[in-house]
């Protein structure tokens, strides 16, 4: 079984620039998770979708960063403009509705803003 | 605010020893935590769940104790591939899950 998919998995960018990252969930899971992952912070919350809807974007750290899920298969986070302390790793996660609650991660994007 | 704690190690310990560690949490409505494992460079992969008392798999066993709100990892006969940093979390959310940034384990030869 494919498990969660995101793409790139590494993206080098300059501040200023748009940086667009990529996830596909497991297919039948109606759950879908952003996480940001830095040393000093541990694994952030940063929003999540349930049936594609937008569930809570509190992580979400400001303005510049946007996410859209179109359909139960694709999801997207965007930052405009990218800063240096935007860099990261960012994981993509998706669970099933009524379960359990597990999570199954992505290999995630590891972001560097220069 | 609910937060989990970690304790972030890391522990180092030989081939063959037993490790444990504890996590905290501080929302006493959780009802369900998790053990995951990172690997330097991966994504954190599930390796336990825990929903009432515990939970045993093989070489590893998790317990949780509701009264002090902690929950733990007992890692039996430590292997070399053991060596990540195991992060634990609750579903102190609604659908969501709270994660502690992880403890660190190093197994030697």
């Amino acid at each position: 079984d494919a498990g969660v998919i995101q793409s790139p998995r590494h993206e080098v960018t300059e501040m200023g620039q748009e940086v667009t990252l990529r996830c596909k969930p497991i297919s039948g899971h109606d759950y879908l998770f952003w996480y940001r992952q830095t040393m000093m912070r541990g694994l952030e919350l940063l929003i999540y979708f349930n049936n594609n809807v937008p569930i809570d974007d509190s992580g979400m750290p400001e303005d510049r960063f946007s996410a859209k899920m179109p359909n139960a298969s694709f999801s997207t986070l965007k930052i405009q403009p990218s800063e240096p302390r935007d860099s990261a790793v960012y994981f993509c996660a998706s669970s099933l509705v009524g379960g359990p609650y597990e999570q199954y991660f992505g290999p995630g994007t590891r972001l560097t803003v220069t | 605010r609910k937060e989990v704690e970690q304790d972030p190690g890391p522990f180092n310990v030989p081939e063959g020893a037993t490790v444990a560690f504890n996590c905290t949490y501080s929302n006493s409505a959780s009802q369900s935590f998790f053990w995951y494992r990172q690997d330097c460079r991966k994504e954190p992969k599930l390796l336990m769940s825990v929903y009432s008392s515990g939970n045993e798999d093989g070489r590893f066993t998790a317990q949780l104790n509701r009264a002090s709100q902690y929950i733990s990892l007992l890692i039996r006969d430590s292997k070399l591939s053991d060596s990540a940093t195991y992060l634990c979390a609750d579903s102190s959310g609604y659908s969501t899950l709270t994660f502690g940034k992880g403890t660190m384990l190093l197994v030697s030869p």
